[in-house]
């Protein structure tokens, strides 16, 4: 099992520009998760999905959007990027929703908005 | 809600002394415990969890951790610590509900020297 896989490792965008970080799984998982991790903020909760088709908002949802049409892949989506979206991305995923399910984590997307 | 305060952003050991990184929360309904790890470059893994049952629980790598109810303690410990213990440590919590989500501390950076 490749476990949870993102893409890409590092990207530089410009003021304005939109783009897609990938994020899939290959555990079969229902829950999946997106968080970013700024210096001394710990992990904030983007947007969350327990399953095909369903989406929520988490803590810092603003300036980002998220589809999940298959189990095993969730994109998250910059509209228009700023600068405060410069940070460090990592996507999760568990079994199942509920907070006793250990996470898995992908290695992170590192951000940098111009 | 749940929240979760790690009270050490840095510690500095040597290696074979022990440590303790120190983390406490808050929450109006009983919880779930978690330490995850994240060396770097990497994304998190779970170091070991807190569900039920014992309060002292054993995790990876010679940690283990104490659940202290009347304190709204979990910190963690480890007797000798090794220089490849060297990484940032995050406690999570998480309501014991259908659906409740993680929430991470700010994380404690934990420097072995030799």
């Amino acid at each position: 099992n490749a476990g949870v896989t993102q893409t890409p490792k590092f990207q530089v965008l410009k003021t304005g520009q939109s783009m897609t970080l990938q994020c899939a799984q290959d555990m079969n998982h229902e829950y999946m998760s997106w968080y970013r991790q700024d210096p001394g903020m710990g992990l904030r909760l983007i947007h969350y999905s327990v399953g095909a088709g369903i989406t929520d908002q988490g803590e810092v949802p603003n300036g980002y959007n998220v589809s999940r049409s298959t189990t095993e892949d969730f994109p998250l989506r910059l509209l228009s990027a700023a600068p405060s979206q410069t940070s460090v991305y990592f996507c999760a995923s568990s079994y199942l929703a509920g907070g006793f399910n250990e996470q898995f984590f992908g290695p992170g997307t590192r951000l940098t908005v111009l | 809600a749940q929240s979760v305060t790690q009270l050490d952003s840095q510690v500095p050991v040597f290696e074979e002394a022990p440590v303790e990184l120190r983390c406490n929360y808050s929450s109006s309904v009983s919880v779930y415990l978690f330490w995850y790890v994240q060396y770097p470059n990497q994304g998190l893994q779970l170091l070991l969890k807190y569900l039920s049952g014992s309060t002292l629980v054993k995790g990876i790598n010679g940690f283990e951790a104490e659940f202290n109810k009347s304190q709204t303690s979990f910190h963690l410990r480890k007797p000798s610590v090794h220089i490849s213990d060297t990484a940032e440590y995050f406690c999570a919590v998480s309501g014991q509900g259908g659906s409740e989500k993680l929430v991470f501390g700010k994380g404690t950076k934990l420097t072995v020297n030799p």
